[in-house]
């Protein structure tokens, strides 16, 4: 089985604008969740989908958004840029309701933002 | 609500000696545990996990990590570490009860020096 990709690995983007990252799931996984890590802050939960709705949200604002589509791929949104948003971002994709949620990463995009 | 807490942010160690990363986690209820390695410039990859059973769970790769139900911990063990095992260790928390939300806790740096 594919695992979980996340297109694209490495984005430049500047302040006030906005940008999509993608997350393609391993194939059969129902669940994907987002997460933000920096070396300051570490590993943070962004949100979760499930079946295409959200099921969990971290403390993050309204500039970060995101949805998941029928075949769960999912994508996720930061609008207006701030320099603190620069970031690993990863994706993790998990079988989903009912099982124990290991998960499984993919290798994340870096986003600078300048 | 739970947390994780990894005692330790770095542990340096020599090549073949033995390695201790600590975890505590708190909970309200029952939880699944698990352990992750992130190598530089990647995702996450699951190293091993708890979910019921035996206390003991061992990894493919000479690691293992004892679930202590009194003292709330799951440290990750190893008795001769190799350079190639310097890496960025997570251990995390996933509740059941609440579709399956992961905590992860802030990482433990291991370094294994020659």
């Amino acid at each position: 089985k594919a695992g979980v990709t996340q297109t694209p690995r490495y984005l430049i983007k500047t302040r006030g604008q906005q940008v999509t990252l993608s997350c393609s799931p391993i194939s059969g996984h129902r669940s994907v969740s987002w997460y933000q890590q920096t070396p300051g802050q570490g590993l943070q939960f962004l949100f979760e989908y499930f079946s295409e709705t959200q099921r969990n949200k971290g403390n993050f604002p309204g500039r970060f958004s995101g949805r998941q589509f029928s075949n769960s791929r999912s994508e996720m949104n930061v609008s207006t840029l701030e320099l603190g948003d620069s970031a690993l971002y990863l994706c993790a994709s998990s079988l989903g309701a009912g099982r124990a949620r290991e998960q499984y990463f993919g290798p994340g995009t870096r986003l600078t933002v300048t | 609500a739970q947390s994780v807490t990894q005692l330790d942010s770095q542990v340096p160690v020599f090549e073949e000696a033995p390695v201790e990363l600590r975890c505590n986690y708190s909970s309200s209820v029952s939880v699944y545990l698990f352990w992750y390695v992130q190598y530089p410039n990647q995702g996450l990859q699951l190293l091993l996990k708890y979910l019921s059973g035996s206390t003991l769970v061992e990894s493919i790769n000479g690691f293992e990590a004892e679930f202590n139900k009194s003292q709330t911990s799951f440290h990750l063990r190893k008795p001769s570490v190799h350079i190639s095992d310097t890496a960025e260790y997570f251990c995390a928390v996933s509740d059941p009860t609440n579709a399956g939300k992961s905590t992860f806790g802030d990482g433990t740096t291991l370094t294994v020096k020659p």
